[in-house]
């Protein structure tokens, strides 16, 4: 069955970076893509960005572009996503999720990653 | 940038029909898709692309999408339906990316 286990609670101070990963199970990894959704306390979702699995090739959110960078390691069946310069309003849960491209739904999510960011 | 309308809650009592709607601008020109959220949990696609029903998700689970308005319908409710739902597009217009709407917090009587 199709699993996506994202890495563990993270806590950063302002200015930091922080990666989080995605591990992909139960499928053929090169032929889907994944979206990062983000979601602040008590708020609604918000999409980062879309990175295609098969070669790399990514979309970012103008919002995060120059700030956040996804990447693959195909070896692994592994996404990342790094976000640099941490600010308060980074605080929220991050979340992958497996998508044919990224005009298309997302049909499996991963658990989801807290990312505190405080001093 | 393009903006997707949801009403923050809509109650509806066990075995009734909930119309969950989504506005925006030729919205029936874009492809909806629509997520359910309960406390703590990831989100789950529950129609894809305006009316495709991904595989166990229940056919009290329906969409439609014409004009400035996409709906997601369900039909005999049950309590297990309470949670936030979502509704999302791509923007190819405009920003290039997903839009999300605010999310409507569907409570069950």
């Amino acid at each position: 069955q199709v699993e996506l286990v994202q890495s563990g609670a993270e806590v950063r101070k302002p200015g930091a970076s922080v990666k989080v990963s995605c591990q992909a199970s139960g499928y053929n990894f090169h032929s889907y893509g994944f979206n990062w959704v983000r979601q602040a306390p008590g708020q609604g979702l918000e999409w980062m960005g879309w990175i295609a699995a098969s070669n790399g090739n990514t979309n970012y959110a103008q919002k995060f572009q120059g700030r956040v960078t996804m990447t693959t390691d195909t070896s692994a069946n592994t996404v990342f996503m790094d976000v640099r310069g941490l600010r308060s309003d980074d605080t929220a849960v991050y979340f992958c999720a497996r998508g044919l491209s990224y005009t298309r739904g997302a049909d499996y999510w991963g658990q989801g990653t807290l990312v505190t960011v405080s001093s | 940038s393009y903006v997707l309308t949801q009403p923050p809650s809509v109650s509806v009592a066990p075995g009734k029909t909930a119309s969950l709607t989504c506005g925006g601008n030729n919205i029936g020109s874009k492809s909806v898709h629509w997520y359910q959220q309960k406390p703590g949990q990831a989100p789950v696609l529950v129609i894809n692309s305006d009316t495709d029903r991904p595989s166990g998700i229940p056919d009290r689970f329906s969409g439609s999408n014409s004009g400035n308005t996409a709906t997601l319908t369900i039909s005999r409710v049950e309590a297990g339906d309470e949670a936030d739902y979502y509704c999302q597009v791509w923007d190819s217009s405009g920003d290039h990316s997903w839009v999300f709407g605010g999310g409507t917090k569907l409570t069950v009587l």
